[in-house]
């Protein structure tokens, strides 16, 4: 079955400590995107990706890294830089640059990520 | 930039009958798409209808429908014959189309309609 995965559901960060969060499509889509939603409030992009070894800075890129190193792998890094890491994480892909209905954003299931 | 407005931060609404979630936008962008995504209480974000800016009709998926009001610049999701099983947020996105060049980048997400079917 095609679809996005990520990983792991739940992860938990300790102070100062940098995680990273997983993400792997098989949707063979070019392009990848990273957003954060809080609670009661929309999603709000992070980072995104149309082609492998190039990605952009989103609304909220701050304390963040990524890499895109296999066009079916997007992970996210939450460093010790970000204040606030605690969020809903989601990834999402699309076919790219087709236009329209092609550039629909399929998302995966999401990670929740909590500070200690 | 894009801004995405949904008035309406939660509705009830009686199983069987059919129900409007709000959606207004704003851009300067000539092209553009509009999104519809449900998201149950499980998290994930489910892809529910698109509409572009250039349409001349409104898209229908199954039970959804889009009324878009290109001049008021609106683009309610309408849900007929509601089920339990629409219970669950569900936020209104646009992005700039690729075809105002720059190719693929993010959506604008609103911030929500948790709708809640009753029986």
């Amino acid at each position: 079955d095609g679809g996005i995965t990520q990983s792991p559901k739940y992860l938990f960060r300790k102070e100062g400590q940098n995680v990273t969060l997983s993400c792997e499509q098989n949707l063979n889509h070019d392009a990848m995107y990273w957003y954060r939603q809080d609670p009661g409030q929309g999603l709000r992009l992070i980072y995104y990706s149309q082609i492998v070894n190039d990605f952009q800075k989103g609304d909220i890129a701050e304390g963040y890294s990524v890499s895109r190193e296999k066009k079916e792998s997007f992970p996210l890094t939450v460093t010790s830089a970000q204040k606030n890491p605690t969020a809903f994480y989601l990834c999402a892909s699309s076919i790219g640059t087709s236009g329209g209905l092609g550039e629909t954003q399929y998302f995966g299931p999401g990670t929740r990520l909590l500070v200690l | 930039a894009q801004k995405i407005t949904q008035t309406q931060p939660g509705m009830f609404v009686q199983e069987k009958e059919a129900v409007t979630l709000d959606c207004t936008y704003d851009t300067s962008d000539p092209s553009y798409g509009l999104f519809w995504y449900k998201q149950p209480s499980s998290g994930e974000m489910i892809f529910l209808i698109y509409q572009g800016s250039y349409d001349q009709q409104n898209a229908t998926e199954g039970r959804y429908s889009l009324n878009f009001q290109k001049a008021r610049k609106s683009a309610n999701l309408v849900i007929s014959a509601s089920q339990l099983g629409d219970s669950a947020m569900y936020f209104c996105a646009m992005r700039r189309d690729s075809y105002s060049g720059g190719g693929a980048d993010g959506l604008t997400f609103g911030k929500g309609t948790h709708l809640i079917i009753q029986p």
